[in-house]
C-alpha cells in the first residue's frame, strides 16, 4: 500500500527558478525524511522533521512538516543544476521497523 | 565511518547462476534493509533485519535469500533469477532499537545494478 503521494511527479525548470514539492498522506507519521537520489546511486538523507509545524532550512532548501504530521513540503529557492535528482519523502511510524516511501518527484534543472 | 558499502557495483548473471550481493556498515546500526528499485520508481522494501534477526519479509520470492552473518554485514543470495528481477538493489541501515525507531533515519549504500539475462 502506497501511503505517501508526492506531487508533482516530474518537474523541469530553468536555473534560478523556485519550486515546491509536496508529500501528502492520510496517515500520521512520527517523523518524515527527505532524500535525494542521483542516477545509479543510493538515496542520500537530506533532513528529518519530527514536530508538527516544524520548519528546517538547509541552504536553499526549506522543509516543512504539517501541523498534523500527515504531510510535508520541500521548497527550493534559486534552483541549480546540481539540485537535479529524484526527491523522495519517507515516513516513519512509531514502533515500525521500516519506512514508507513516497512516489517520488524527478526534478531536472536546466542550465 | 558513516558509510554503507555494497559490492559488487554491477552484476550481470544468467538465469541459472548463483550469486551474492554484499553490504557492510560500521556505524553500529542494529537494523539493516534490502530494497529493490526499478527505473524511475521509489525503492521497494524486500527484507528488514533487526538485531541480526529477520523481522520483515515483504513476500519476496524464495529465489532471493537474505543472510545477516553479524551486526555489520548483510548478504542477499540470488538463485534462478528472472529477467524481470533486473533492478538496482539497495542496502540501508538505521540505528534501530526503541529510540531509533522514532526517526528511523536510513543510510543507503550506492547500490548494486543487477542485470539478469
Amino acid at each position: 500500500t502506497q501511503l505517501l503521494e508526492q506531487s508533482p511527479q516530474f518537474l523541469s525548470i530553468q536555473e534560478g527558478e523556485n519550486l515546491t514539492v509536496y508529500c501528502n498522506s492520510s496517515s500520521v507519521f512520527s517523523s518524515l525524511q527527505w532524500y535525494r537520489q542521483e542516477p545509479g546511486e543510493g538515496p542520500v538523507l537530506l533532513v528529518t522533521v519530527v514536530t508538527g509545524g516544524e520548519v528546517k532550512k538547509l541552504k536553499r532548501l526549506t522543509f516543512q512538516f504539517g501541523d498534523a504530521r500527515k504531510d510535508s513540503s520541500l521548497h527550493i529557492t534559486a534552483a541549480q543544476p546540481g539540485d537535479t535528482g529524484l526527491y523522495l519523502c519517507a515516513g516513519a511510524q512509531t514502533g515500525a521497523n521500516n519506512l514508507f516511501f513516497g512516489t517520488g518527484t524527478r526534478l531536472t534543472v536546466i542550465p | 565511518d558513516t558509510e554503507v558499502t555494497q559490492t559488487p557495483k554491477h552484476l550481470v548473471m544468467g538465469m541459472t547462476n548463483k550469486k551474492s550481493l554484499k553490504c557492510e556498515q560500521h556505524m553500529g546500526h542494529r537494523a539493516m534493509y534490502w530494497y529493490k528499485q526499478k527505473a524511475k520508481k521509489p525503492p521497494e522494501l524486500m527484507f528488514v533485519y533487526s538485531y541480526e534477526k529477520l523481522s520483515i519479509n515483504e513476500s519476496v520470492p524464495s529465489r532471493f535469500s537474505p543472510e545477516c552473518p553479524n551486526s555489520s554485514l548483510l548478504n542477499l543470495h540470488l538463485h534462478a533469477l528472472q529477467p524481470e528481477d533486473s533492478a538496482l538493489y539497495l542496502c540501508a541501515s538505521s540505528q534501530g532499537g526503541s529510540g531509533g525507531l522514532i526517526y528511523n533515519e536510513q543510510f543507503f549504500g550506492p547500490g548494486t545494478r543487477l542485470t539478469v539475462l
